[in-house]
């Protein structure tokens, strides 16, 4: 399978932990972004890379959040002391980078993350 | 910050009949997607509207993008069962720094009745 992945898909925790998601892309795609989804809701960006640079934050990705992309290929999304209210599905999705911006972008499975 | 509207929320349609869903940017958009999200799915790309006045088609689904660039449309002909999901448009707004930072609408259901 070519297309983008993401482990794990589920994730259960309890308040006050840490978790970490990973996001492979598509392999010759170099932007990567990060959505969350709430039910009901469309995805809300969080944050992009092209290649291993971060270079678009959301308002909503608060100090808990962090993301890396080390070597501009896959991803990490660490959301530190969890809330309830994080409880959603997290998408990752990448693209070619298009230069005119007709990027297209390619969606993961997702991760749902349930906070108890 | 730009908001993306898209109505309505929800459509119960019987087999057979034509559906439609709109969206509306609060500001210009440098291009419009489209995207289709089964139940307990992801979402998955349909096309891209760049354009003034584009029109396109993929079968029974026609994609329009306003004149003015800030509003656009899905309308499918004769609906059928595996029509059934959530539709998304997702506007990319002009920006000279290059923001690539998609905002969504929340999406119409659409139901389809056998």
């Amino acid at each position: 399978d070519t297309g983008v992945s993401q482990d794990p898909r589920h994730k259960i925790t309890k308040r006050g932990q840490n978790v970490t998601f990973r996001c492979d892309p598509i392999s010759e795609h170099n932007r990567l972004y990060w959505y969350r989804q709430t039910l009901g809701q469309g995805p809300e960006f969080l944050t992009y890379f092209q290649n291993e640079a971060q270079l678009e934050k959301s308002r909503l990705l608060s100090d808990r959040f962090s993301a890396e992309r080390p070597k501009g290929s896959f991803s990490t999304l660490e959301i530190q002391r969890t809330e309830q209210g994080d409880s959603a599905m997290y998408l990752c999705a990448s693209s070619l980078g298009a230069g005119d911006g007709t990027d297209t972008q390619y969606f993961g499975p997702g991760t749902r993350l349930t906070v108890l | 910050g730009q908001q993306v509207m898209q109505i309505p929320q929800y459509q119960h349609v019987q087999e057979g009949e034509d559906f439609t869903t709109y969206c509306n940017s609060s500001t210009t958009l440098s291009n419009i997607q489209w995207y289709k999200q089964r139940p307990g799915g992801h979402p998955v790309f349909l096309i891209q509207l760049v354009k003034s006045g584009e029109v396109k088609k993929q079968k029974r689904l026609t994609f329009q993008f306003g004149e003015a660039k800030k509003n656009s449309s899905l309308h499918i002909t004769a609906t059928q069962t595996t029509d059934v999901g959530t539709y998304f448009c997702a506007g990319l707004p002009y920006s000279g720094a290059g923001s690539y930072q998609l905002t969504f609408g929340k999406g119409t259901k659409l139901s389809v009745i056998p």
